[in-house]
């Protein structure tokens, strides 16, 4: 059974730092990866999608790499800002149907 | 882009009382829905998924008996959590997936938090 795992749970950091969110899995046999949003009160928001065949994506500030062989992915935050505080979840798919998240992140920005 | 919704946005009911969720995708129909449940600390887990106009696939170790599906539309999915203990008190997310697009191609509602005293 897949098993996905974040790290850390929770992250404090002030404004304009860089940071990294990190996510495994075990089961390497995924079909794509993909980083989330969850405000509270909101639904779940897509971030970043990556194929298993992609390396990496990029979106704005965001950056996430993928190794899938290894079962890793991180997600680059470059010049945090408040309103990136959120929780973030990353997600694995096996088919495309089914996702397996991760526990989250949990990202306070502080101003 | 396309919003799925979810009603209500949470609830308290009695132990052994029924509630219903509903989810539903306002901007486009959807085939397919899904059901996550998350505890506090973990993960979302698929519960099962709805397809309209048949009978919903559960996940293993999921009691159907208990979590009641209905797809009844193209744009509604209610989940009824029947007989509800305080066990069953989490946070109930659905996502709906778009129609002919990908299969990961999913919305995800802003969740309910059920509490059952």
């Amino acid at each position: 059974k897949q098993e996905v795992t974040q790290i850390p749970a929770a992250l404090s950091v002030p404004e304009g730092e860089n940071l990294v969110l990190n996510c495994s899995f075990t089961d390497s046999a995924i079909y794509n990866l993909q980083w989330f949003r969850q405000d509270p009160g909101k639904g779940l928001t897509s971030l970043l999608l990556i194929q298993s065949s992609q390396r990496e994506q990029t979106s704005g500030r965001l950056n996430a790499s993928l190794d899938k062989s290894s079962g890793r992915s991180t997600l680059y935050i470059a010049a945090s800002q408040p309103g990136d505080s959120a929780t973030y979840l990353c997600a694995v798919t096996r088919t495309g149907n089914q996702f397996y998240f991760g526990t989250g992140t949990s990202l306070t920005v502080i101003p | 882009g396309a919003v799925v919704s979810q009603h209500p946005s949470w609830v308290i009911c009695k132990s052994g009382t029924s509630v219903k969720i509903e989810c539903r995708s306002l901007d486009f129909q959807a085939t397919t829905m899904f059901w996550y449940r998350q505890f506090p600390k973990q993960s979302l887990m698929l519960m099962a998924t709805s397809n309209e106009g048949s009978k919903a696939t559960y996940e293993q170790g999921v009691e159907k008996d208990k979590f009641l599906i209905n797809h009844a539309s193209l744009t509604l999915s209610t989940l009824t959590v029947t007989s509800a203990h305080p066990e069953d008190s989490s946070f109930y997310i659905c996502s709906a997936r778009v129609p002919r697009g990908q299969p990961y191609e999913q919305y995800f509602g802003p969740g309910t938090r059920l509490t059952v005293t």
